[in-house]
This record gives structure tokens, sequence and C-alpha cells, in this order.
């Protein structure tokens, strides 16, 4: 059974700091996404990732993918406020010519960013 | 494009009781799903589907059922409701890797 367990699942931080939030998953894969939800609202896409050794960014935020790890890393630059909510990794079990989009979430990373 | 719709948005159901949830996409999306939202967690797959009259289930498919007449809709039916299907409801569809979440459906049962 796949597993998917991110760290830390609440994250309380100052603006302006770095920090990374980490997706770790216990079968190989090559597809990750990562997520964004706000309070009460419903999940944007951030990143897709598709191959080991991606890395992809979008403003103060970058992912990255090691699959020998199988480990995937949102790092967070000068965070600000309007960066608080919960972000999710989602890993998809199967191999892109069998993938049928069936993705494994984990429980999400609450961020919270103060002044 | 309206994207991925989803009705109703807030629903109380008595135990016992059925409903269905509609889901509809008008990017003409191939693959289409259910998930649930408990409290504090992740996304749980309910069912999917490749495209039409093809579905399948995922992780939590105990206790409702779908149907996908149509590349555009893809209805969730609770039959006999309970209080465990207590959850926020969230339809996605996608071309293949990135989905697109539509805006869910709380739902309650007492």
């Amino acid at each position: 059974e796949l597993k998917v367990e991110q760290n830390p699942l609440f994250l309380s931080m100052q603006e302006g700091k770095n920090y990374t939030i980490y997706c770790n998953y216990s079968t190989t894969s090559d597809r990750l996404y990562w997520y964004r939800q706000d309070p009460g609202k419903s999940l944007e896409s951030l990143f897709v990732l598709l191959s080991n050794g991606a890395v992809k960014q979008e403003g103060r935020l970058m992912a990255s993918l090691d699959t020998k790890a199988r480990l995937s890393t949102l790092h967070i630059t000068a965070a600000v406020h309007d960066l608080s909510a919960t972000y999710f990794c989602a890993v998809d079990p199967g191999n892109y010519g069998g993938s049928q989009g069936n993705l494994i979430f984990g429980k999400g990373t609450k961020l919270s960013v103060k002044p | 494009n309206a994207g991925v719709t989803q009705t109703p948005k807030f629903r109380i159901l008595k135990i016992g009781q059925s409903m269905t949830l509609q889901c509809a996409q008008d990017m003409n999306h191939n693959y289409m799903y259910w998930y649930r939202q408990d409290p504090g967690m992740g996304l749980k797959l309910i069912y999917y589907s490749v495209g039409a009259g093809i579905t399948d289930k995922g992780e939590v498919p105990n206790g409702y059922n779908v149907s996908r007449s149509t590349t555009e809709d893809f209805p969730l039916r609770l039959e006999l409701a309970a209080p465990s299907q207590t959850s926020v409801y969230f339809c996605a569809s996608s071309p293949r890797d990135k989905q697109f979440f539509g805006p869910g459906t709380r739902l309650t049962v007492l």
C-alpha cells in the first residue's frame, strides 16, 4: 500500500524566512503533485513533477523531486502572509503508461505566515 | 469555461437517506475523480473514470456508486447515508496529468 507522509503537518513561520516542507512516499513513482488549499476552498494545482530531478519554481515556491530517495520538497523563500494555506503533496503510484491519475494524498501541511 | 462545477454546495441528510452529488466539467477531459476530505486530512479517492462508460473503485468506495454516461458528467450516488459519510466531497477532472478540482460539496449526515 502506498503511503505518503508530509512533514511538518503544522508550520508557523515569520515573514521573510525560508523553510522546506517534505513529502516522503513508500513506493516507486515518478509522478508527484503539489496542491494548495485555502480554508474552506477547493484545491489549486501548484506543481506537476514528472521525472527524477524535476525542479519547478513559481514565485516564492520551488518544488523538486528525487525519485530514488522517494522524496519531494516544497521550498518557501522569504515567506509572505499570502502564502498561508494548507499544502498537499500527492503521488501517482502508476507509471506514465499505466497511470490513471489515482492520486494518493498526504495529510497536508498547514502553513501560517506571521508578520 | 466554467471548469468543474459541483452541486449542491451544502447538504444535510438524515441517516438512511440517499442523494446524488452532481459534477460536470466543460473542458472535455477524459479523466474524472471523486474524492472525500475529512477534517484535517488529505483527500481520499472514492471512484474514478477514464472515459464515458468506464468507472472503477478508488481507495474508499464502500457506500457510494457512480456512473459516467457522458464525458461531461460524473455523478456520485450515496445510498443509505451514514454519519461516517459526513465529509467534504470534491470532484476533479484531468486531461491526463494535472487535476482540476471543483468547489466541493459539504455533506453532513445526522
